[in-house]
């Protein structure tokens, strides 16, 4: 089955911890998104990537760093600077020429 | 700066009772306008691209249409499993981000 996996699918985090949150994609798409959703508000763009070993800032990057070394991976860290981490994090992947970006299942983040 | 606001955010159906939601937005040269169906929990489903104003498309019980400033997803006669939030985004002339809009949240009572 081609798809967007993320893992966990339920993220806890001390205060002062980083985290790294797993996105992979079997479909072949060169782009990756990262994006956040809270409640009441549309979804966020935190980092996204158009080719293996390069990414660039959305909207709301800072306090969260990415990497790119695989096609069809691309891990998010939330950082102990990102002051209100607790959110819904979404993954997306795009084929370059293709409008269209697909999501993955998310993952939530609550910080204790 | 590219701008979506949709509307109403919330909206309550009964069975059977068809109801429309905007979708407004203000882009530099639209490249694609898309629907999504997002249920909780969960991640996103794509539904529809509308690109050109008066372009239509269907699936069925939701079809969406495009005007060159807003565009329209139409529920006809839904159903309780038609209960989801729907989101809208535009792509603009630029690299290629999306702009969402913060949802409409439908709710259909049996």
């Amino acid at each position: 089955d081609g798809g967007i996996t993320q893992s966990p699918k339920y993220l806890f985090r001390k205060e002062g911890q980083n985290v790294t949150l797993s996105c992979e994609q079997n479909l072949n798409h060169d782009a990756m998104y990262w994006y956040r959703q809270d409640p009441g508000q549309g979804l966020r763009l935190i980092y996204y990537s158009q080719i293996v070993n390069d990414f660039q800032k959305g909207d709301i990057a800072e306090g969260y760093s990415v990497s790119r070394e695989k096609k069809e991976s691309f891990p998010l860290t939330v950082t102990s600077a990102q002051k209100n981490p607790t959110a819904f994090y979404l993954c997306a992947s795009q084929e370059l020429g293709v409008n269209e970006q697909f999501f993955g299942p998310g993952t939530r983040l609550t910080v204790l | 700066e590219d701008q979506v606001t949709q509307s109403p955010e919330a909206l309550r159906l009964q069975e059977g009772e068809s109801s429309s939601l905007n979708c407004s937005y203000t882009v530099s040269g639209l490249r694609g306008l898309f629907w999504y169906r997002q249920d909780p929990g969960k991640g996103p489903e794509f539904l529809f691209t509308l690109y050109s104003a008066g372009e239509e498309k269907e699936k069925e019980r939701l079809k969406a249409t495009l005007t060159k400033k807003e565009s329209f997803l139409h529920i006809t006669a839904p159903k309780p499993e038609d209960s989801a939030t729907y989101l809208c985004a535009v792509r603009s002339d630029s690299w290629g981000k999306f702009q969402f809009g913060a949802g409409t949240q439908v709710v259909v009572t049996p």
